[in-house]
């Protein structure tokens, strides 16, 4: 099983601010990674997959990088529709595993 | 546009049954990889079930290996989970959702690896008595 270390867990932040969040894997996964975004009682949506390539539709603020273990989602200039909460998730090996998730509040 | 809608859920008792669909369109459902996952209240995002095209590789969550069953039938664009022997931590809003593939070419070697982009809204299972 790859344990994936979410962080932080909670981050409050104002419009217009850059915000990361960082995903941390217990093996090497190369780029085998996906962000998805939660509103309160809704479904995920896709932001990233692998690791970096942003999804059709996905708003250009949002970016993702790193490869093998460690991984980061950065919003640029931060919006009131951005509030939720952010799981990274990999599917370079079964059993797929999700992080714990960031919830992400506006100011 | 692609749509996934799932039913089935609802209130059962501990050890009882429940059979969850998923029903897709807006896209070629025979020639896609499919996944279920479930959140519990107020919990994260866990994966539960995967299923190639075809139905000939399947993979299970621990927590559900040998009481759910994934399975298709491509000639109703359809995606099912039977779940028995349900327990209360089974209590979850159970996702379908569809796999997209990435490509990746080592040496000349093609690898397929599948990520979910799109999540149907979910169905409720709730295991009480």
């Amino acid at each position: 099983v790859i344990w994936m270390t979410q962080s932080p867990s909670l981050l409050s932040a104002s419009t217009g601010d850059r915000v990361t969040i960082t995903c941390r894997m217990s093996q090497v996964i190369s780029n085998y990674l996906a962000w998805y975004q939660q509103k309160p009682g809704k479904a995920p949506e896709l932001l990233i997959y692998s690791a970096s390539t942003l999804q059709s539709g996905v708003p250009s603020r949002f970016s993702g990088s790193g490869s093998g273990t460690d991984f980061t989602l950065t919003i640029n200039s931060l919006q009131s529709e951005d509030f939720g909460t952010y799981y990274c998730q990999q599917y370079y090996s079964f059993p797929w595993t999700f992080g714990q998730g960031t919830k992400v509040e506006i100011k | 546009q692609v749509q996934l809608v799932e039913s089935g859920g609802g209130l059962v008792k501990p050890g009882g049954s429940l059979r969850l669909s998923c029903a897709a369109s807006g896209f070629i459902f025979s020639d896609s990889y499919m996944s279920w996952v479930r959140q519990a209240p107020g919990k994260g995002l866990e994966w539960v079930s995967y299923i190639s095209a075809s139905g000939s590789t399947i993979y299970y969550a621990d927590s559900v290996k040998g009481r759910v069953t994934i399975s298709r039938d491509n000639a109703k664009n359809s995606l099912y989970l039977q779940m028995n022997g349900l327990r209360a931590e089974d209590t979850a809003v159970y996702y379908c959702a569809k796999c997209s593939e990435q490509t990746t070419v080592t040496f000349g070697r093609y690898s397929y690896y599948y990520y979910m982009d799109v999540w149907g809204k979910g169905t409720a299972v709730t295991v009480s008595s």
